[in-house]
């Protein structure tokens, strides 16, 4: 079946420090890859999207970045601050019929 | 306007027994999706429904169901509840498919199960 890895599971940065994380998937025929940011008690939020026609794209302090042929993703977080510390899930999207999440990374970003 | 709203967002429960949770979409989205997240498993789908049908299935068992009504609103229910199924429920909704793009979801409810 598909399969989605994430990693780092746990990431540890100084305030200021850039942040990587990444996502690999198995399914070739994924065309759409999301990153979600969950705070505590609450629910997942989109931060950034990337469909299969683009490499990268980035937003403010965020990007994503796609190497389709070596399947994989990676979200980047530069200038990191105190509110980025958060849960961190990527959730490729293919022709599937079930959605599959990363087990997600747990960002702690300390001033 | 408003978001995803679920309802309730905490419950407790014992085993045995059986719950159903509700869930508002953002209005004008037709598909509504409900994941389980837990600590040791993460978040994982259960199903989606679009258009008062069920379109996709999660490997949980049949004790999962849920259902979408006209207004788009949707419900989830799991019978005979077991400790394992202590959790919190996400759901989400979308403009169309959950596999064509954004998924906005609400804050969840936490079921514990004792």
């Amino acid at each position: 079946g598909e399969n989605v890895e994430q990693h780092p599971s746990t990431l540890s940065v100084q305030e200021g420090d850039s942040a990587v994380i990444k996502c690999t998937y198995s399914d070739s025929a994924s065309n759409y890859f999301p990153w979600y940011k969950q705070e505590l008690g609450k629910g997942p939020q989109l931060i950034i999207d990337i469909r299969s026609n683009v490499g990268e794209k980035k937003d403010q302090r965020i990007a994503v970045t796609l190497n389709k042929t070596a399947k994989h993703f990676s979200l980047h977080i530069t200038e990191t601050q105190p509110e980025d510390s958060a849960v961190y899930f990527c959730a490729p999207r293919g022709t599937g019929t079930a959605l599959i999440f990363g087990k997600g990374t747990t960002l702690s970003v300390s001033s | 306007k408003a978001g995803v709203t679920q309802t309730p967002r905490y419950l407790i429960k014992t085993r045995g027994q059986q719950v159903t949770l509700s869930c508002s979409p953002i209005s004008g989205h037709r598909s509504v999706s409900w994941y389980q997240q837990t600590p040791g498993q993460g978040l994982q789908f259960l199903f989606e429904y679009f258009s008062e049908t069920q379109r996709n299935k999660g490997n949980f068992p049949g004790r999962f169901s849920g259902r979408q009504f006209s207004n788009s609103r949707s419900e989830m229910n799991v019978s005979t509840l077991e400790l394992g199924d202590s959790a919190l429920y996400l759901c989400a909704s979308s403009l169309e498919r959950v596999n064509t793009g954004e998924l906005f979801f609400g804050e969840g409810s936490r079921l514990t199960v004792l």
